[in-house]
């Protein structure tokens, strides 16, 4: 089984940086996946990480740290777009784990002015 | 089309009625997943199809719930005698194969109501 953490809301200004922290246990790690969901809209993917380190995609990086059990989506010169929820979610290994993933509660992101 | 498409958009029906969603996934994708996302919370896993294995259906939450695949095409997931504690929003994903880095991608889900 499998428990994953993220804040439940946090705030920034349009322009600035903000850091979404996940942590997970997991009994066979096999990937780490962010997704972006606007309220009333499906998830849409984001990044995916499954060895240590930074992946960078234009204004959006993603940390994975296997050996803290540690992720963050990193988030610069915010847009007011930016607003939604940001899910983390991990796949681990396993005969039936093919590629579900469990995924945590996500974080409310509010960019404001 | 291009994406995953559910359908109905939007389910309001009675309590102790049955239900049945729909889920196009992407031509070509050969897994498929069903989730749940009750209001302000995260997603939950249901079932999942990968080709012609038998499903995983580990994340159904009772006996109500059923979910079909005809080969690598539509699926279709029912919840018989509905409680209005089944009232959420049913994303259905898919993905091209179980590979180690294929992202899922989601439907637009079906909103459902229970009166």
């Amino acid at each position: 089984g499998q428990n994953i953490d993220q804040p439940t809301e946090m705030t920034a200004t349009e322009g600035a940086i903000v850091q979404i922290n996940c942590t997970y246990q997991t009994s066979g790690f096999n990937g780490l996946f962010w997704y972006q969901q606007h309220a009333g809209e499906a998830p849409t993917f984001l990044s995916y990480n499954v060895l240590d380190g930074l992946e960078e995609k234009g204004r959006f990086s993603s940390f994975l740290s296997r050996s803290k059990g540690y992720s963050y989506l990193l988030l610069k010169e915010l847009q007011m777009k930016d607003s939604a929820s940001y899910l983390c979610a991990v796949r681990e290994t396993g005969p039936h784990a093919g590629n579900m993933l469990t995924f945590g509660g996500g974080t409310r992101l509010m960019v404001k002015p | 089309g291009a994406g995953v498409s559910q359908s109905p958009s939007n389910k309001v029906t009675e309590k102790g009625k049955d239900v049945e969603l729909r889920c196009d996934p992407i031509s070509g994708h050969t897994a498929l997943y069903w989730y749940r996302q009750r209001l302000g919370q995260g997603l939950e896993f249901l079932i999942y199809f990968q080709g012609n294995s038998a499903p995983d259906k580990s994340g159904l939450p009772s006996d109500r719930f059923s979910a079909e695949r005809t080969g690598e095409s539509v699926s279709t997931l029912t919840i018989q005698r509905t409680q209005q504690e089944d009232s959420a929003v049913y994303l259905c994903a898919s993905s091209l194969v179980p590979g180690i880095n294929q992202p899922q991608h989601f439907g637009d889900g079906t909103r459902l109501s229970i009166l």
